[in-house]
């Protein structure tokens, strides 16, 4: 069965720093999809990036990076120049080729100060 | 290209009622999923249609239903409702609903049973 852990409940960064949210992922199929999400307090859950397990290069969208780490099933997120509206619960997601659903972490907050 | 929309936002119902929720997907996604979001349990997975069948199921009881109609709108109906439905559910919507296609999520429907 696929498991997401993220171990860090809350994270504080200082507006215009750099951020990583720590992601670790279990699955016993080789093909794989990543995903992160952002939850705002509205409650919407914002798409930021995929990686797939047989990409070769770790994929970035904008600010947002992912550290991916295949031997160690790490898929951490890495939030460049912190603002202020990045204050939010960030989900890690997986989606495995044995199921089209996808399973979530139990989210990090993320607060941004000025 | 408009997004996933869920009505209502906003539900207060009381034990032993009946609820249905609803969502309209982006115009030519295929695959709706729902999911429950808790604050104890987080975002657990309710179900996936897909073409008007359900294609997955996640470990909820009887009491949550769901179905999806040809212009892939879908309901969700929750029967005989219990204190512990209340929280946040979300619908999304893929394109296919295979390893690489995000879901994109809807506002979701805030339900609170008295």
């Amino acid at each position: 069965a696929q498991k997401i852990t993220q171990t860090q409940p809350g994270m504080f960064v200082q507006e215009k720093e750099a951020v990583t949210l720590d992601c670790t992922y279990d699955t016993s199929d080789p093909s794989y999809g990543l995903f992160w999400y952002k939850q705002p307090s509205s409650g919407e859950m914002i798409f930021l990036i995929y990686q797939g397990s047989y990409d070769q290069q770790n994929a970035t969208e904008g600010r947002y990076s992912l550290n991916f780490q295949k031997a160690r099933k790490s898929a951490n997120l890495v939030i460049s120049a912190s603002q202020l509206g990045d204050s939010a619960m960030y989900f890690c997601a997986m989606r495995d080729s044995g199921y089209s659903t996808l399973t979530f972490g139990k989210g990090t907050m993320l607060l941004v100060s000025p | 290209k408009a997004g996933v929309t869920q009505t209502p936002r906003y539900l207060i119902k009381t034990r032993g009622q009946q609820v249905t929720l609803s969502c309209s997907p982006i115009s030519g996604h295929r695959s709706v999923s729902w999911y429950q979001q808790t604050p104890g349990q987080g975002l657990q997975f309710l179900f996936e249609y897909f073409s008007e069948t359900q294609r997955n199921k996640g470990n909820f009881p009887g009491r949550f239903s769901g179905r999806q109609f040809s212009n892939s709108r879908s309901e969700m109906n929750v029967s005989t409702l219990e204190l512990g439905d209340s929280a946040l559910y979300l619908c999304a919507s893929s394109a296919t609903g295979v390893i690489n296609s995000p879901l994109h999520f809807g506002n979701g429907t805030r339900l609170t049973v008295t």
